[in-house]
């Protein structure tokens, strides 16, 4: 069964605390990449991947950290920096670059108390 | 970065209806492509139009790409309840080392 996984689906965290977002693939895909959502809004990109051991920052990088030393996996740390992180967190994949379709997971929902 | 623009931001229409939404953008792009997202879920992907194609079609969904105008819109033939959802475009812009730009959605709810 192929697809892309973020866990947990529910996430809360105490302010000042650092708290890290999975994400895994089995599709064999080069590129993943981060997003957040808040309400109402589009998507904004915080960092993505081309090839292991290799990201960049999006646009709203600040305040997160990202890890990609295996292809099917790229977790996103929330750490204290990040001022506002209550969010709607999106991780994707696709086959190589962001030139074709991305393949989305289901989310994560991060609240901060 | 430029994000794509839909408009409308909200569309409530009829079962059966039609359903039209438009996405701007400002950059040139290699290729454009329509999201849907239900309530807490996922993107899922729906087309993908290259900037030399004009119109595409998969099942009740037709997309057109204007390049002239910087425009595309994706339109939705004999609603259903079950379209009820967000729905994004997503440009890829044509420069290297980009990934791509989602605007903001428009929200389609159709009531039966």
């Amino acid at each position: 069964d192929g697809g892309i996984t973020q866990s947990p689906k529910y996430l809360f965290r105490k302010e000042g605390q650092n708290v890290t977002l999975s994400c895994e693939q089995n599709l064999n895909h080069d590129a993943m990449y981060w997003y957040r959502q808040d309400p109402g809004q589009g998507l904004r990109l915080i960092y993505y991947s081309q090839i292991v051991n290799d990201f960049q920052k999006g646009d709203i990088a600040e305040g997160y950290s990202v890890s990609r030393e295996k292809k099917e996996s790229f977790p996103l740390t929330v750490t204290s920096a990040q001022k506002n992180p209550t969010a709607f967190y999106l991780c994707a994949s696709s086959i190589g670059g962001s030139r074709g379709t991305q393949y989305f997971g289901p989310g994560t929902r991060l609240t901060v108390l | 970065s430029q994000q794509g623009e839909e408009d409308p931001q909200a569309l409530s229409i009829q079962e059966g209806e039609n359903a039209t939404m438009n996405c701007s953008y400002k950059t040139s792009i290699n290729n454009l492509q329509w999201y849907r997202q239900n309530s807490g879920r996922g993107l899922v992907h729906l087309i993908l139009i290259r900037s030399n194609e004009r119109e595409k079609h998969s099942g009740r969904l037709r997309v057109t790409l204007d390049t002239s105008k910087k425009s595309s819109s994706l339109l939705i033939t004999a609603s259903r309840a079950a379209d009820t959802a967000s729905y994004f475009c997503a440009t890829d812009p044509n420069q290297a080392g980009t990934a791509l730009i989602f605007g903001k959605g428009t929200t389609l709810s159709v009531s039966s």
